[in-house]
């Protein structure tokens, strides 16, 4: 079954860091752009980050440029964002997807939700 | 990245059509065709309908159709049923300048 699950989220203090992850099955994890979507709980959905398929290539939203770093280990078929300088503003449930037709998003996570609260 | 603009709320009866439209600007939905449509149910993580425009992925129902004019595109729903009832969202290339992506703010979809 192709499928991407999330891990990693959970409560951290504002200016606090997380790191979440993201594993891969069921496809060649390699040969696909990765990117990750987030989205306020009863709020729309916000597109982040993205990387392509052998990490050289990256890009962010401007809300968290500076701030998160998107990476990839292709050996473990598993994404990664470290997020830095956490803020109340980044609390949401975070989706890894998959780019997989037409620069558009075939394959979604269940989500990992961050909440920054002190 | 100023998100794509979609109406919050469509309603219609079922066997009805409707249409949800997604206004960008030709930094984005007017120069590329690659324009994808998202359909999520509460609780639930998103799901592709449309991708580049007006193509759907396998297994998705022939009663969903995309197409684009300008700087809008469009996602039409015919032979309204009561499991299209859900939140839709639009998303768009933001242009080589910048390598982003941007969604529009979603349109709740109700089926009378």
């Amino acid at each position: 079954e192709v499928q991407l699950v999330e891990s990693g989220g959970g409560l951290v203090q504002p200016g606090g860091s997380l790191r979440l992850s993201c594993a891969a099955s069921g496809f060649t994890f390699s040969s696909y752009w990765i990117h990750w979507v987030r989205q306020v709980p009863g709020k729309g959905l916000v597109w982040v980050s993205r990387i392509n398929s052998d990490g050289s290539f990256t890009r962010y939203a401007d809300s968290v440029k500076g701030r998160f770093t998107i990476s990839r280990d292709n050996a473990k078929n598993t994404l990664y964002l470290q997020m830095n300088s956490l803020s109340a503003d980044d609390t949401a449930i975070y989706y890894c997807v998959r780019d997989g037709i037409g620069s558009a998003f075939d394959i979604w996570g269940q989500g990992t939700m961050v909440t920054v609260s002190s | 990245q100023s998100a794509l603009t979609q109406p919050a709320s469509v309603s219609g009866s079922p066997g009805q059509s409707i249409t949800i439209s997604c206004t960008g600007t030709s930094s984005d939905v007017g120069s590329y065709n690659l324009v994808s449509w998202y359909q999520q149910h509460p609780g639930k993580a998103p799901k592709l309908m449309i991708y580049e425009g007006s193509k759907r992925p396998s297994g998705v129902s022939n009663r969903f159709s995309g197409s684009k004019s300008g700087n809008t595109a469009s996602l039409t729903v015919s032979g309204l049923q009561a499991e299209d009832e859900a939140d839709y969202y639009c998303c768009s290339y933001a242009g080589s300048t910048t390598g982003t992506f941007v969604f529009g703010g979603g349109t709740k979809l109700t089926v009378l």
